[in-house]
């Protein structure tokens, strides 16, 4: 069964501190893996997604990811928090063709201390 | 330029009543969705359109009804509404190629 698990449910960090968030999926195919990024009373924004090539990927506000499927992990990373970072996240898996739906995990809500 | 655009914002109604949302989206994109985020936060899939073909139909009480005009537009319509309906509902659109979702910001049903 396709299915994203996120096993943290809430995270707190200091500002200026590095970050990871966890994500591990379950998927019968080749996955396309996202991160989205939801603030208080807003819709999800894009961080980044991998659908092929370099493992790595870059996304916007700084974040980054590392596909890794030996481990069926795609974990979320910053070097430098910043206030505003302070938000909900989620992962998602989706197919590789058209009209697939993306399953998203349950989301880990990331806390910033000044 | 609201890129996709959910309206209303916020709906309070009571029991029983018949309320749609509407949802629009100027990315030139074929396939639109609708999620529904429970007050945990988890995201569902409910239906998807694809140039105004129903592709996906989730386990969802057959009170919940899209319509799909045209590709930029995706109306949800839910009948004799119940307590267990409260939820931000999330539009979405995404290009054939599977690029990932651009969501609108979706709207918060109460229902009392």
């Amino acid at each position: 069964a396709q299915s994203v698990t996120q096993p943290d449910i809430h995270i707190t960090v200091s500002e200026g501190a590095s970050l990871e968030l966890r994500c591990n999926y379950s998927y019968g195919a080749t996955p396309y893996l996202f991160w989205y990024v939801q603030s208080p009373g807003q819709g999800l924004q894009l961080l980044l997604k991998y659908f092929s090539g370099d493992t790595l990927v870059q996304g916007i506000k700084g974040f980054e990811a590392e596909f890794k499927r030996s481990q069926s992990s795609f974990n979320l990373r910053k070097p430098s928090v910043h206030w505003s970072d302070a938000a909900e996240y989620f992962c998602a898996v989706g197919g590789s063709g058209g009209y697939n739906k993306l399953i998203f995990g349950a989301g880990t809500r990331l806390a910033v201390h000044p | 330029d609201t890129a996709v655009s959910q309206t209303p914002k916020y709906l309070v109604t009571q029991m029983g009543n018949d309320k749609s949302i509407k949802c629009e989206q100027n990315l030139g994109h074929d396939t639109m969705y609708w999620y529904k985020q429970d007050s945990k936060k988890f995201l569902k899939i409910m239906f998807s359109y694809n140039n105004k073909e129903l592709i996906i139909n989730e386990t969802v009480p057959n009170r919940f009804s899209p319509k799909s005009p045209d590709k930029a537009h995706l109306n949800l319509h839910i009948n004799s509404l119940e307590l267990g309906d409260s939820a931000v509902y999330f539009c979405a659109s995404s290009l054939d190629r599977g690029g990932g979702y651009t969501f609108g910001s979706g709207t918060r049903l109460t229902v009392v």
